[in-house]
C-alpha cells in the first residue's frame, strides 16, 4: 500500500539532546513537508523540500534542521536550540504541481 | 501574510444534528481543502475544491468554495459519533505554493 510513514509514534527526549524524526513516503511524490501542531492551533510549516538535495525554511524553522538525500525520505532533526520542542509533528507530501497534501500519522515528541 | 480564520473553534452537538463550519481568508485562494484529524493521527483529506462557487459532496459532507474566493464552508448532515475530531480548512493560492491552514474546529458528538 502506498502511503507516508513516520517513526517513532512517540518520542521522549531530555533537554539538551538532539532527536531525529523519520518520514518516508512511497507515493513517488516530489515534495515533502514538516509541520508542527500545538494544542488548539493550526499546522505551522517548519521546512519543505520540492526536490532532492534542496529544501527551504518554513515559518518556524529555528531550532530545526532537515536533509533530503533521497526522494522517499525527509528526516527532521529537532536540535537543542529549539526552545519549546514538545509538540505533535506531521510530515506531508505531494506532487510537484499538486495542491493536495497527504499526511503521515505523526510523531508526538515530549521533552522531559 | 495570509491568514485563515476558522469558526467555530469548537462544537458540542447531539447525534443526528447537522453541523456547519466555515473559513474566511484575508486573501483570495485558488484551492480550498478540508481535512479531518482524529485524535493522535494525521489529517485526512475530506474534500478538495478548485473553482469559485463549486459545491462538492462526499457522503454526508458537503463543502463549498465561496464566490469571492475568500471563504469556504463545510456542512456535515446527520452527525454520528465517528464524526468526532478536528476539522481543518486549508487554502492554496498557486500550484506548488504554501498551504495555509485554519486553526481547526473541534467537533464533539454526544450519542
Amino acid at each position: 500500500d502506498g502511503g507516508i510513514t513516520q517513526s517513532p509514534k512517540y518520542l521522549f527526549r531530555k533537554e539538551g539532546q538532539n532527536v531525529t524524526l523519520s518520514c518516508e513516503q512511497n507515493l513517488n511524490h516530489d515534495a515533502m513537508y514538516w509541520y508542527r501542531q500545538d494544542p488548539g492551533q493550526g499546522l505551522r510549516l517548519i521546512y519543505y523540500s520540492q526536490i532532492v538535495n534542496d529544501f527551504q525554511k518554513g515559518d518556524i524553522a529555528e531550532g530545526y534542521s532537515v536533509s533530503r538525500e533521497k526522494k522517499e525520505s525527509f528526516p527532521l532533526t529537532v536540535t537543542s536550540a529549539q526552545k519549546n520542542p514538545t509538540a505533535f509533528y506531521l510530515c506531508a507530501s505531494t506532487y510537484a504541481s499538486g495542491t493536495v497534501k497527504f499526511f503521515g500519522p505523526g510523531t508526538r515528541l515530549t521533552v522531559l | 501574510g495570509q491568514q485563515l480564520n476558522q469558526s467555530p473553534q469548537s462544537m458540542f452537538i447531539q447525534e443526528g444534528e447537522d453541523v456547519s463550519m466555515n473559513c474566511t481568508s484575508s486573501s483570495i485562494f485558488n484551492t480550498w481543502l478540508w481535512y479531518k484529524q482524529d485524535p493522535g493521527e494525521g489529517p485526512v483529506l475530506l474534500i478538495a475544491l478548485y473553482k469559485a462557487g463549486e459545491l462538492t459532496s462526499n457522503g454526508r459532507l458537503t463543502a463549498q468554495f465561496g464566490i469571492t474566493r475568500k471563504d469556504s464552508f463545510l456542512n456535515i448532515s446527520a452527525s454520528i459519533p465517528s464524526d468526532v475530531g478536528i476539522y481543518f480548512c486549508a487554502g492554496h493560492y498557486n500550484q506548488g505554493g504554501k498551504l495555509i491552514f485554519g486553526q481547526g474546529t473541534e467537533l464533539s458528538v454526544k450519542p
